[in-house]
């Protein structure tokens, strides 16, 4: 597609199930980023793919927390055992490159923790 | 500009004026920024960004402004139409984002609302 897709759009689950989250960057693009935004808040970095190169997870929130990416493109996002705190929009973004490229993001998972 | 707290700084205009949304940066290192607009329910999409060896970079409509000296950024908004009612969002990166320059840190954004 023309646009990073996201899905699905809407996630409601029960506290302590486990979800996965699924982005499919725009073609061509290298790196792969996952944001968290909560209710009212600025973006918080997650995680960031690039290439082959092992990714930085510095942003994981706890060991829950987990993401791949496949063949250099779809990458999933994984929360196990989720719990309330976990409720936000998960984006995603993808760039050509890393440096000094803009990130396009798609439009977000929205997750509910019952 | 940018906000402390879960409350949002707000604009407010009427249709057809223009609009100016600032942001406040803290890393001098940072050298590359963006701005984005978010939509309700929508994914913040890419509206101009500028690195620092300029200060200022005119898009469509759009005016980005960059002041090192005070890390003071600014976006400009031409003719302000109903359309651009949004949440406004600067994000920064630069050499010392932990090793990176990918790391985008985004600020607390700021609400435009254009009156008809």
């Amino acid at each position: 597609g023309a646009g990073v897709s996201q899905s699905p759009s809407n996630k409601v689950t029960e506290k302590g199930k486990d979800v996965e989250l699924r982005c499919d960057p725009i073609s061509g693009h290298t790196a792969l980023y996952w944001y968290r935004q909560s209710l009212g808040q600025g973006l918080e970095f997650l995680i960031y793919f690039q290439g082959n190169s092992a990714p930085d997870k510095s942003g994981l929130p706890s060991d829950r927390f987990s993401a791949e990416r496949t063949g250099g493109s779809v990458s999933t996002l994984t929360i196990q055992r989720t719990q309330q705190e976990d409720s936000a929009v998960y984006l995603c973004a993808s760039s050509l490159r890393d440096s000094n490229q803009p990130q396009h993001f798609g439009d977000g998972t929205r997750l509910s923790i019952l | 500009g940018e906000s402390v707290g879960l409350h949002l700084p707000t604009l407010s205009v009427q249709e057809g004026d223009n609009s100016i949304i600032n942001c406040a940066y803290s890393n001098s290192a940072s050298d590359y920024f963006i701005w984005y607009k978010q939509e309700s329910g929508k994914g913040p999409q890419f509206i101009i960004d500028i690195r620092s060896n300029m200060d200022k970079r005119q898009g469509q409509r759009v005016t980005v402004l960059l002041n090192k000296t005070v890390k003071h950024l600014s976006l400009q908004i031409a003719a302000t139409q109903p359309g651009d009612s949004a949440v406004y969002f600067c994000a920064e990166t630069g050499a010392n984002s932990g090793g990176s320059n990918y790391k985008l840190t985004f600020g607390k954004g700021t609400l435009l609302t254009v009156n008809p």
